[in-house]
């Protein structure tokens, strides 16, 4: 069964400009988190989808969003692009939304923001 | 709120070493699960165990242990006989039932290095 799968792998983009992430997750798995990791912050949730609709969300500004579609495809998408948005993106799926549900992680984008 | 410290930021181990890597963690549910992740140098961070807080057995997966004290807040990972293929940085994670968030709150990581 292939893995999840994130496109594109390596992103440079200007401050000020948007970004959309994509993450395809394991076959059958209907939940997707995404998470942030840098060096200084380390990693950490930004939210979650499943069935569609957004089920948690971390503490991020506004300009994080993101969106999963009916095959539970999801993206994610950052508008006006900072310095600090630099990092590498995680995608995580999971069969359901219970809590004992492992996450297996994507190979992540690496956005890097000049 | 919840919380995972991984006090050692990096070990370094000649191969065939056991190590062990230290995970404590904070939490007010008494219903949660503890995970530990590992991050090789590709970047994907590969899910290695599961663990319930009902559940205190240790749990040994061939070179691999982990032990879980509720009474200290812990769930240590050890890699006996170590490989070079253990480099990598390693992540302990929680997840609450209580408050149904799913989100996993990680432990800043420890980087192992096997050196041959």
């Amino acid at each position: 069964k292939a893995g999840v799968t994130q496109t594109p792998r390596y992103l440079i983009k200007t401050r000020g400009q948007q970004v959309t992430l994509s993450c395809s997750p394991i076959s059958g798995h209907r939940s997707v988190s995404w998470y942030q990791q840098t060096p200084g912050q380390g990693l950490q949730f930004l939210f979650e989808y499943f069935s569609e609709t957004q089920r948690n969300k971390g503490n991020f500004p506004g300009r994080f969003s993101g969106r999963q579609f009916s095959n539970s495809r999801s993206e994610m998408n950052v508008s006006t692009l900072e310095l600090g948005d630099s990092a590498l993106y995680l995608c995580a799926s999971s069969l359901e939304q219970a809590v004992r549900d492992e996450q297996y992680f994507g190979p992540g984008t690496r956005l890097t923001v000049t | 709120a919840q919380k995972v410290t991984q006090a050692q930021t990096e070990i370094s181990v000649v191969e065939k070493e056991d190590v062990t890597l230290d995970c404590v963690y904070e939490t007010r549910d008494t219903t949660y699960y503890l995970f530990w992740y590992k991050q090789p140098p590709s970047g994907e961070l590969v899910f290695l165990i599961r663990r319930n807080s009902f559940d205190e057995q240790n749990e040994i997966s061939g070179r691999y242990s982990w032990n879980f004290q509720k009474s200290t807040s812990s769930f240590n990972f050890t890699i006996t006989a170590s490989q070079v293929v253990d480099s990598a940085v390693y992540f302990c994670a929680l997840s609450e039932a209580y408050t149904g968030r799913r989100a996993l709150t990680f432990g800043s990581g420890t980087r192992l290095q096997v050196q041959p």
